[in-house]
């Protein structure tokens, strides 16, 4: 069974202050891996893919991969009350080609960003 | 806005009764997956269309049908309703290097 975690939270921190949302995920040989923030109610809105090793950063949006560790993280730096939703992480179970993407996700993890 | 479609966005249903869930795709997405969302959990992967087959299947009975069409919009399929079919239903579209959702379909199954 592949799976992929993520801690549930809530996680509560302050505006101005850095978020951080972590994610293990089962199968060694997943490639591709994203980060959807999802409000409640609305559908899952993709925020950050990664595929290789190391950091990748948009704007203030920080995503963290180390495939021999099975850890996807994301960052959120000044975060702002209008971050305050869930984080589901996500990763491609799906064969290679294109547009054949079968995602598993995690359960989320609630943030709250306190003004 | 994803440019996926999916309609009826709420749904009430009686146990039992079947129910047609549909999709529009993204222009030039030939491939639209569909997800339930049980309230407070990820999405979980019910199967894909590339083409109008059928490209996956998660772990979801054969209750759980599907129709990809030339234009490649798409129908979720579920017979015999049970009250755990209770969720929103997501359809994904994509193409290249990603996957956009849809605005869901919330169902209730009383």
């Amino acid at each position: 069974q592949k799976e992929v975690e993520q801690n549930s939270g809530p996680l509560s921190v302050p505006e101005g202050a850095i978020a951080s949302l972590n994610c293990t995920y089962s199968d060694r040989g997943s490639q591709s891996f994203f980060w959807y923030r999802q409000y409640s109610g609305k559908s899952p809105e993709l925020i950050m893919s990664i595929y290789s090793n190391g950091d990748k950063e948009d704007g203030r949006f920080t995503a963290q991969l180390n495939k021999a560790s099975q850890y996807v993280s994301l960052l959120i730096r000044d975060s702002q009350p209008s971050d305050s939703a869930t984080y589901l992480c996500a990763v491609n179970m799906g064969r290679s080609g294109a547009g054949s993407y079968q995602l598993t996700f995690g359960k989320g993890t609630k943030l709250s960003v306190i003004p | 806005e994803t440019g996926v479609t999916q309609s009826p966005t709420h749904l009430i249903k009686t146990r039992g009764q079947q129910v047609t869930l549909r999709c529009s795709s993204q222009s030039g997405h030939n491939t639209v997956s569909w997800y339930q969302q049980a309230l407070g959990q990820g999405p979980q992967f019910i199967f894909q269309y590339y083409r109008e087959e059928e490209n996956g299947r998660g772990n979801f009975p054969p209750r759980f049908s599907g129709l990809q069409f030339p234009n490649y919009s798409s129908e979720l399929n579920v017979n015999a309703l049970e009250l755990d079919d209770s969720a929103l239903y997501l359809c994904a579209s994509s193409g290249g290097v990603r996957a956009f959702f849809g605005q869901g379909t919330r169902l209730t199954v009383v």
